[in-house]
């Protein structure tokens, strides 16, 4: 498959543990932030979206946590599994006054490495 | 079968030489947009479309263009491609303003030697 990246940050985890997944952003106008899974050789797949108005939204066996205050995003994996081994990215829908834009920024990745 | 679909998937090409890149989506999505991908970088948007005939610049439009003559074909055009092109691309469609919720390609590995 095809190499997304190289040198990026890594996550090892146990199958079965929780995962957080970090990530940190700069623009206090961004109005939604969303979370995007690669598997190897696979274009990004949508996983969960916040709103800027929200601090937490929850999907299936996945929660997003939102500090506005510190301009964080997290995005955890409950009862990691080996099918969650992939690089995920942090994106923000940004603005040049806020609201809503059709600008995607995405972060530099994550790469999660499930062991069994 | 919801789907994006790019063509080529790999392309070797040599300076100055212009190409297209294909991309069509299935699912009648108002919104499309081409990203290029690289080592360390993440994701960058070139172009986005909201609708047919409505196009605007991303973040890296430098030397691409696009076109929106249908709803369901979004293709990216290099017109003098340079090494500094050689990137992964990614078309990426959504029923949503954002991109939120959006189905991506399964990219295009693009060499320019």
């Amino acid at each position: 498959g095809e190499s997304v990246g190289l040198h990026l940050p890594t996550l090892s985890v146990q199958e079965g543990d929780n995962s957080i997944i970090n990530c940190a952003y700069s623009n206090s106008a961004s109005d939604y932030f969303i979370w995007y899974k690669q598997e190897s050789g696979k274009g990004p797949q949508f996983i969960i979206d916040i709103r800027s108005n929200m601090d937490k939204r929850q999907g299936q066996r996945v929660t997003v946590l939102l500090n506005k205050t510190v301009k964080h995003l997290s995005l955890q994996i409950a009862a990691t599994q080996p099918g969650d081994s992939a690089v995920y990215f942090c994106a923000e829908n940004r603005g040049p006054n806020g609201g809503a834009t059709n600008k995607l920024i995405f972060g530099t990745g994550t790469l999660l490495a499930v062991q069994p | 079968e919801a789907q994006v679909t790019q063509n080529p998937r790999y392309l070797i090409t040599v300076t100055g030489k212009k190409l297209t890149v294909t991309c069509s989506q299935n699912m009648n999505h108002e919104y499309m947009s081409w990203y290029r991908q690289d080592p360390g970088l993440g994701l960058r948007q070139i172009y986005y479309s909201m609708n047919v005939e409505v196009t605007d610049k991303g973040d890296v439009p430098e030397g691409y263009k696009v076109s929106r003559k249908e709803k369901r074909n979004f293709p990216l055009i290099l017109e003098s491609p340079s090494p500094n092109q050689t990137s992964l691309y990614f078309c990426a469609s959504s029923t949503r303003g954002g991109f939120t919720e959006a189905f991506f390609g399964q990219g295009t590995r693009l060499t320019v030697v």
